[in-house]
């Protein structure tokens, strides 16, 4: 099946400061996704990208999607304490695209 | 109202039993899924639903059984539980049909198992 690669596989970052977490893939795709999970819940979508080059924004967090279409980025600006938990990117994958694929997660800490 | 809920939230078995998570959304959704989290934090999907019909099932032991009786529940049912079966349990929904697949899943909080 497909394979997303997302790095970093974690972050400890001071509160107040920017981060950046990317994912790739050796396949195409029409559409990239962020979600985040807070610890003990259910992962919750941040930004959908649908368009090549497409630059997108959700209060402090902004991602991008790739020109070549197999990569796509998110960026945090001025974290706060919330940010906490596992950001993972996606893909809709499969027949009719019925499922999503996921990367391996960027787990952020950030220190106050 | 919590929009996609699984129960139990936590299970704790011997190898060998069975068991069975429920889940249930009530935002209307034609699209039911199970994902699996393993102790890495690695989402893979197991199963999905469209009105319920069986439409992905992916490599999955056939100890794993899905049944959706209407297309707001989807639950499952393991038997003969293993070490290895050990994760949380992720029930997901979205609108499919008459909706282009903007990729937006509403997960359940998840049910941890622990198979000891």
């Amino acid at each position: 099946g497909q394979q997303l690669n997302q790095s970093p596989q974690s972050m400890f970052i001071q509160e107040g400061e920017d981060v950046s977490m990317n994912c790739t893939s050796s396949s195409i795709f029409n559409t990239w996704l962020w979600y985040k999970q807070d610890p003990g819940e259910g992962p919750v979508l941040l930004i959908a990208l649908y368009k090549a080059g497409e630059l997108t924004s959700n209060g402090r967090l902004t991602a991008q999607f790739g020109i070549t279409r197999k990569d796509s980025f998110l960026n945090i600006s001025a974290s706060i304490p919330s940010d906490v938990g596992i950001y993972f990117c996606a893909v809709p994958s499969g027949a009719g695209s019925y499922q999503l694929t996921f990367g391996k997660g960027t787990k952020l800490s950030v220190i106050p | 109202d919590t929009a996609v809920s699984q129960t139990p939230k936590y299970l704790v078995t011997q190898m060998g039993n069975d068991k069975s998570i429920k889940c249930e959304q009530n935002l209307g959704h034609d699209t039911m899924y199970w994902y699996k989290q393993d102790s890495k934090k690695f989402l893979k999907i197991m199963f999905s639903y469209n009105n319920k019909e069986l439409i992905i099932n992916e490599t999955v032991p056939n100890r794993f059984s899905p049944k959706s009786p209407d297309k707001a529940h989807l639950n499952l049912h393991i038997n003969s539980l293993e070490l290895g079966d050990s994760a949380v349990y992720f029930c997901a929904s979205s609108q499919i049909i008459n909706n282009p697949n903007t990729g937006e899943l509403f997960f359940g909080e998840g049910s941890r198992l622990t198979v000891l």
